[in-house]
């Protein structure tokens, strides 16, 4: 069975940093681009960001660039995101999911259960 | 990159049918067939319903069903049941980026 499983709620500072993880297993970790998508308070999805863990290659939104990094460990099937300064703006849900492919066309078949990351000014 | 205009809410009546709309742009919509659609229940993770414009996983019911004209992509949710009731999402590839509508709210009366 495909699941991806995501880190535990977090609740942070403004200007720390934080790394939420999400695991891969029941199918080739490395076979399969992973996006990281946030959805604040009461709020739409927006898309971040994406790595193909076979290389660890990654595009970021516009909106993002800059200040996230998506990153994967193909040895222990996870993906990674983190901040090194967090906002109070930065506080919301994070989902993983994972591409079908033909990976472009952005078929997200599985997703995480969502972290919460909780930023306090 | 701007997200995709959905409408906030739609409604119908259990068994009706109900559309939602979600417009782009010639830039992703208008020049990618791979629009998906996802559901989301309060409190859980996004669920795929419809991916490359029309087409459905399995396991999802042939009540949901896609379709696209120009920059406008559309879903069609027939024979509403209370359980279709959640927000609504289409996603589109835009050239090395994904962007999201802003979600509609389904609501069966």
């Amino acid at each position: 069975e495909v699941q991806l499983v995501q880190s535990g709620a977090e609740v942070k500072k403004a200007g720390e940093s934080l790394r939420i993880s999400c695991k891969g297993s029941g199918y080739s970790f490395p076979s399969n681009w992973i996006s990281w998508v946030r959805q604040m308070p009461g709020k739409g999805l927006e898309w971040m960001g994406r790595i193909d863990p076979s290389d660890s290659y990654t595009n970021y939104s516009p909106s993002f660039q800059g200040h996230v990094t998506i990153s994967a460990d193909k040895s222990t099937s996870t993906a990674f995101l983190q901040w090194s300064s967090l906002k109070a703006s930065d506080t919301a849900i994070y989902y993983c999911a994972r591409h079908v492919p033909p990976s472009v066309a952005g078929i997200h078949d599985y997703w995480g259960q969502g972290t919460l990351v909780t930023v306090s000014s | 990159q701007s997200a995709l205009t959905q409408p906030p809410s739609a409604s119908g009546s259990p068994g009706q049918s109900v559309t939602i709309s979600c417009t782009g742009t010639s830039t992703d919509v208008g020049r990618y067939n791979y629009v998906s659609w996802y559901l989301q229940h309060p409190g859980k993770a996004p669920k795929l319903i419809i991916y490359e414009v029309t087409n459905r996983p399995s396991g999802v019911p042939d009540r949901f069903s896609g379709s696209k004209s120009g920059n406008t992509a559309s879903l069609t949710v027939s024979g509403l049941q209370a359980e279709d009731e959640a927000d609504y999402y289409c996603s589109s590839y835009a050239g090395n980026n994904w962007v999201f509508g802003g979600g509609t709210k389904l609501t069966v009366l």
